[in-house]
């Protein structure tokens, strides 16, 4: 079975700076994707960012990025320019490449400081 | 706004009750699924629709059972509740089961006293 490990339950960041969350899955398949979820406290999941396992390039959107390490089954969450509003749970995602189940990691608090 | 609605928002029963949780899809998403959120457990995946049939199952209790009407709504029935089904359940929609992106509603919190 697949699973899905963030192992930084909090994290704080002072605010333009920037914050990198970690998350590590374990998982025999070669085709899966991957995401980062927000969760802010209206409780909402917003999807942040997504990769497919089959692409090299790390996904960029806007101030977020992921580094994605397949072969140490390693994918964090870069967020750059932190700003008030990212403040949240931000959630890691595994899902193969059929049936988009998926599996969740424990969740990581972030805390903007103004 | 995902386009996906739950109702009710909020929820308070008692233990051994009977709740039935709905949702409706972002217009064309054939897909259905339903996560269970609790402090202990964290996100779980309970089950999944298309179609209305059935895909997959995950972590959902025998006391619970889903299903997903011919207009594509669903709907979570949970019954004889107890204190530990206290969560809060999303539900979420994608276009196909394979597409890998799944919008999000706002959740339905239960409180089971």
């Amino acid at each position: 079975a697949q699973t899905v490990t963030q192992s930084q339950p909090e994290m704080s960041v002072q605010e333009a700076e920037t914050v990198t969350l970690s998350c590590t899955y374990d998982t025999s398949e070669s085709d899966y994707y991957l995401f980062w979820y927000k969760q802010p406290p209206s409780r909402q999941m917003i999807l942040v960012i997504r990769q497919e396992a089959y692409k090299q390039q790390n996904a960029t959107e806007n101030r977020f990025s992921v580094n994605f390490q397949k072969a140490a089954k390693s994918f964090s969450l870069k967020i750059s320019d932190s700003q008030l509003g990212d403040a949240a749970m931000y959630f890691c995602a595994y899902s193969q490449n059929a049936g988009n189940m998926l599996t969740f990691g424990g969740g990581t608090r972030l805390m903007v400081k103004p | 706004d995902s386009g996906v609605t739950q109702t009710p928002k909020h929820l308070i029963t008692a233990t051994g009750q009977r709740v039935t949780l709905r949702c409706s899809p972002r217009s064309g998403d054939l897909s259905v699924y339903w996560y269970q959120q609790s402090l202990d457990q964290g996100l779980q995946f309970l089950i999944q629709y298309y179609n209305g049939e059935e895909r997959a199952k995950g972590n959902i209790l025998e006391r619970f059972s889903a299903q997903q009407f011919p207009d594509l709504h669903s709907e979570l029935n949970l019954s004889s509740l107890e204190l530990g089904d206290s969560a809060l359940y999303f539900c979420a929609s994608s276009l196909g089961t394979n597409t890998g992106e799944l919008f999000f509603g706002e959740g339905s919190r239960l409180t089971v006293l």
